[in-house]
């Protein structure tokens, strides 16, 4: 299985700030990979697919780059309804696997 | 608009089988797939399977392989996900997610997800 690794697994920033996520694949992905956004007590949100590509209706703040084994997820302007735990998931094999998340507050 | 409506939560005992479905309203079922991902604190999102709407074709997780069912009922546009032989560490929140035709592809609208509790 390809393993996922995001960091950090939390961070605390102020509104406004640049925040960026990490995410590592185990072994090359090309650019099969997918971020999330979860919201406490709810189910997960696609933001980001095939590593660069924002879903319709998520705000242009959010952004992807990455291929290969790394990737990166940036939050521009950091606002408080951001709150919420991240996640990568890899879809280039199966099973598909999600990193374990980063969780980001406000300061 | 498109929403994957799921079954209410369950409790069970280590042993016993578990059944939940999957509604979906708002888009061509039949063109779409669906994955199940189960959420713990320990193991974080776990993604256990995908079938097909369509043709009802699977592609199960091997951690999951000898226990797991998923069928599709097109007429109801609804998918089921059986999990047999439950133990205490699969209690999770199992959530349904629409995927494209195919397992390898994003997941772009989840189910409110259905808590599942094993304990004697």
């Amino acid at each position: 299985d390809i393993q996922m690794t995001q960091s950090p697994s939390s961070l605390s920033a102020s509104v406004g700030d640049r925040v960026t996520i990490t995410c590592q694949a185990s072994q090359d992905i090309r650019n099969y990979l997918n971020w999330y956004q979860q919201k406490p007590g709810k189910a997960p949100s696609l933001l980001i697919y095939t590593a660069s590509y924002l879903e319709t209706g998520v705000p242009s703040r959010f952004s992807g780059t990455g291929s290969g084994t790394d990737f990166t997820f940036t939050i521009s302007n950091l606002q408080p309804e951001d709150i919420a735990t991240y996640y990568c998931q890899q879809y280039d094999s199966l099973p598909l696997t999600f990193g374990g998340g980063t969780q980001v507050e406000i300061k | 608009q498109v929403q994957l409506v799921q079954s209410g939560g369950e409790v069970k005992k280590p042993g016993a089988s578990v059944r939940v479905s999957c509604k979906a309203f708002g888009y061509a079922f039949t063109n779409y797939g669906i994955s199940w991902v189960r959420q713990t604190p320990g193991q974080g999102l776990e993604w256990m399977g995908w079938i097909s709407a369509d043709n009802g074709n699977t592609n199960y997780a091997q951690k999951f392989q000898d226990r797991v069912s998923m069928t599709t009922d097109t007429s109801r546009t609804t998918v089921h996900m059986e999990l047999r032989s439950l133990r205490s560490d699969d209690t999770a929140l199992y959530y349904c997610a629409r995927g494209g035709d195919r397992p390898y592809d994003a997941l772009d609208f989840w189910g409110q997800g259905t808590m599942v509790a094993v304990s004697s």
